[in-house]
């Protein structure tokens, strides 16, 4: 069965550097997502992605961050100059249609800030 | 404003005990509601969803409009069934999923 994948699994670095992460979504879909969780609390949007561009964000995504399709296949979210509380799980998310709101996670990066 | 509301961060039951996970909503629309479930070390897998009125593993979930919950059942929990929880809030016209605080599950053999 077709999965999401996500890589890394777990990234370090430092305040202020750049970090991309990268997502693999499931080859016939067309709705990609960032969600993000910090430790210990709800998983929250941050973007959609589609038809390569964004089409809704949240709150949280401001101009640190942004996402790009670069190939036919990946999805990245990059986010420009890290913060402490940047610290977080990561989850890209895809979909097949846009009538029907069933999103497919990956395994998630953790994102440690230092 | 929340949402999705999950009153439960933790749920014990013993193996073979019925359980019931709380979820309750805000919004006015017609929602879609969906149940994610997130065993040890794994990725958050769909569970159920309130459109297709289905039973995955022993468990079901109605929507209730009138109360705006959308609560998780299941008459007898099995050891397997150890997990977070996360119910999750559609928006008619929207592209994003609000997501509760999640409950997590232990059952005691």
């Amino acid at each position: 069965e077709p999965e999401v994948t996500q890589t890394p699994s777990h990234q370090v670095t430092q305040m202020g550097q750049e970090v991309i992460l990268r997502c693999v979504p499931i080859s016939n879909h067309l709705y990609f997502y960032w969600y993000r969780q910090i430790l210990g609390q709800k998983v929250e949007f941050l973007v959609s992605f589609y038809n390569n561009e964004i089409s809704e964000k949240s709150e949280i995504f401001d101009d640190q961050f942004s996402v790009e399709r670069p190939d036919g296949s990946n999805f990245t979210l990059k986010i420009r100059s890290t913060k402490l509380e940047d610290s977080a799980m990561y989850f890209c998310a895809s979909k097949a249609a846009l009538t029907y709101n069933e999103q497919f996670f990956g395994p998630g990066t953790r994102l440690t800030v230092l | 404003a929340q949402r999705v509301t999950q009153p439960e961060k933790l749920l014990s039951v013993f193996k073979g005990a019925p359980v019931e996970l709380k979820c309750n909503y805000s919004y006015s629309g017609s929602p879609e509601l969906f149940w994610y479930v997130q065993y040890s070390r794994q990725r958050l897998q769909l569970l159920l969803r309130h459109i297709s009125r289905e039973s995955i593993k022993g468990f079901t979930a109605d929507l209730n409009k009138g109360e705006t919950s959308f609560h998780l059942k299941k008459p007898f929990a099995q050891e397997e069934d150890s997990a977070m929880y996360y119910c999750a809030l559609g928006e008619t016209g929207a592209n994003n999923l609000f997501f509760g605080t999640g409950t997590r599950l232990t059952v005691i053999p």
